[in-house]
């Protein structure tokens, strides 16, 4: 059974701030890490796919890196505003076939 | 721009009833899913269709489950005689290339709110 786990489960985030959080996944036997963004009565929207260790990507002011070696990826969001408020899962692929497996998810409150 | 999308977005039903849950991936995607989440827990995934077929299942498809797509636009997931665990979101989503989920993202619809009593 694969574990992909984040944390926080929730914060709170007074606007203008920066944050981050984390994502853990197995180190072995990596393809791929996505991000999503999941807004309430929304589809999940992408942010990333990730492939490489020591891949950085950006979109606006959210970030994000990888470190296959130890399993985890860390979300940043610069400058919070209140519409980043979301709940942004990761999932990760691997070598048992083309599905994801998904952390239970940041649910992040930015507050004006 | 193109998205999923579900039908409906709720859906009551007694238990032992079969359900059907549709769904319209992005018209050009080779590659269709459906996942699910039992309210306060992951998103964990059922099964993808590819080529026609299914190509993995998770253990939770079992025989009450199957999928297919009828008329090469619908995708549906079936579920033939609905249990109270059976209460969840399901999401169908699609991906678009033939390396799928490790070059691109998953594009999801909004999901169908099955709530069984």
């Amino acid at each position: 059974i694969l574990n992909v786990e984040q944390s926080p489960q929730s914060l709170h985030v007074q606007e203008g701030d920066s944050t981050n959080f984390t994502c853990s996944f197995p180190s072995s036997n990596f393809y791929a890490l996505h991000w999503y963004r999941w807004e309430t009565a929304k589809s999940p929207e992408a942010l990333f796919v990730m492939t490489l260790n020591g891949d950085e990507k950006k979109k606006g002011r959210i970030s994000a890196t990888l470190n296959t070696k130890e399993g985890y990826s860390y979300l940043y969001i610069k400058g919070s505003q209140p519409e980043d408020s979301a709940t942004y899962l990761c999932a990760f692929m691997g070598a048992a076939g083309n599905k994801l497996t998904f952390g239970g998810g940041t649910r992040v409150l930015v507050k004006p | 721009e193109p998205e999923v999308t579900q039908t409906p977005s709720h859906q009551v039903t007694q238990m032992g009833q079969e359900v059907i849950l549709r769904c319209v991936p992005i018209s050009n995607h080779l590659y269709f899913y459906w996942y699910r989440q039992i309210l306060g827990q992951k998103v964990e995934f059922l099964v993808s269709f590819y080529n026609n077929e299914i190509s993995e299942k998770s253990e939770i498809f079992d025989d009450q489950f199957s999928v297919e797509r009828p008329d090469g636009s619908n995708f549906t997931l079936k579920i033939r005689s609905t249990k109270l665990e059976d209460s969840a979101m399901y999401f169908c989503a699609s991906t678009s290339t033939g390396g799928g989920l490790m070059n691109t993202e998953a594009f999801f619809g909004q999901g169908t709110r099955l709530t069984v009593v």
